[in-house]
């Protein structure tokens, strides 16, 4: 099954607006950690921003932050100001306990930045 | 930095040929992984392993099989490609540590099975 979900496959966002990337989670383990994902048209994956389970804040990076809704199991990136840059497809993934370091990823989500 | 290089950017081989793809990472980490990825898909884990000569089975191991020799080095490798193998494949590695610790990926190699 699913384990992460990406309705998104892809969005459009104008220069300066920001822009929310969706991102829902499925398990059971009560401890886990998310992380978001860059990867530009050039291939390699660019790490984002984490946020744990039992962290009591959203995460925050720079432009980027992360509204984390645990009971909701969701874990929606938001890029403010958005910049040209920012044009690529986004990744969410889960890391759960006892998983030797694996992550399950998400569909992901393909961003374009227009003037 | 943490450098993770893959032998090839992109590879074109033969259905039937034997495949070799090479990972290289430079920060002493314990874990490594291949993923392969395809639109719509995301990334999927094929095998990885968290000590030297030793691996695990990830979602999608049929038709691979790795070998990890030396800490630094994991290698997947096609035993006899198929079409359905063209893909993009990504190494990564990571500390053995808290779920806090991220992956660092390779940039890739795109190969295609003619």
């Amino acid at each position: 099954a699913q384990k992460i979900t990406q309705t998104q496959p892809g969005m459009f966002v104008q220069e300066k607006e920001a822009v929310t990337l969706d991102c829902t989670y499925d398990t059971s383990d009560p401890s886990y950690g998310l992380f978001w994902y860059k990867q530009p048209s050039s291939g390699e994956m660019i790490f984002l921003i984490y946020q744990g389970s039992y962290d009591q804040q959203n995460a925050t990076e720079g432009r980027y932050s992360l509204n984390f809704q645990k009971a909701r199991k969701s874990a929606n990136l938001v890029i403010s100001a958005s910049q040209l840059g920012d044009s690529a497809m986004y990744f969410c993934a889960m890391r759960e306990v006892d998983s030797w370091g694996k992550l399950q990823f998400g569909a992901g989500t393909q961003v374009v930045v227009t003037p | 930095d943490v450098k993770v290089t893959q032998s090839s950017r992109y590879l074109v081989k033969r259905t039937g040929e034997k495949v070799f793809l090479e990972c290289v990472q430079d920060m002493d980490h314990e874990n490594m992984f291949w993923y392969r990825q395809d639109p719509g898909l995301g990334l999927r884990l094929i095998y990885f392993s968290y000590d030297v000569k030793m691996k695990e089975k990830g979602d999608i191991p049929e038709g691979y099989s790795v070998s990890r020799e030396k800490k630094e080095r994991f290698s997947l490798i096609l035993e006899s490609a198929s079409t359905n193998q063209t893909s993009m494949y990504l190494c990564a590695s990571s500390l053995s540590g808290p779920l806090t610790t991220e992956q660092f990926f390779g940039p890739g190699t795109r190969l295609t099975v003619l």
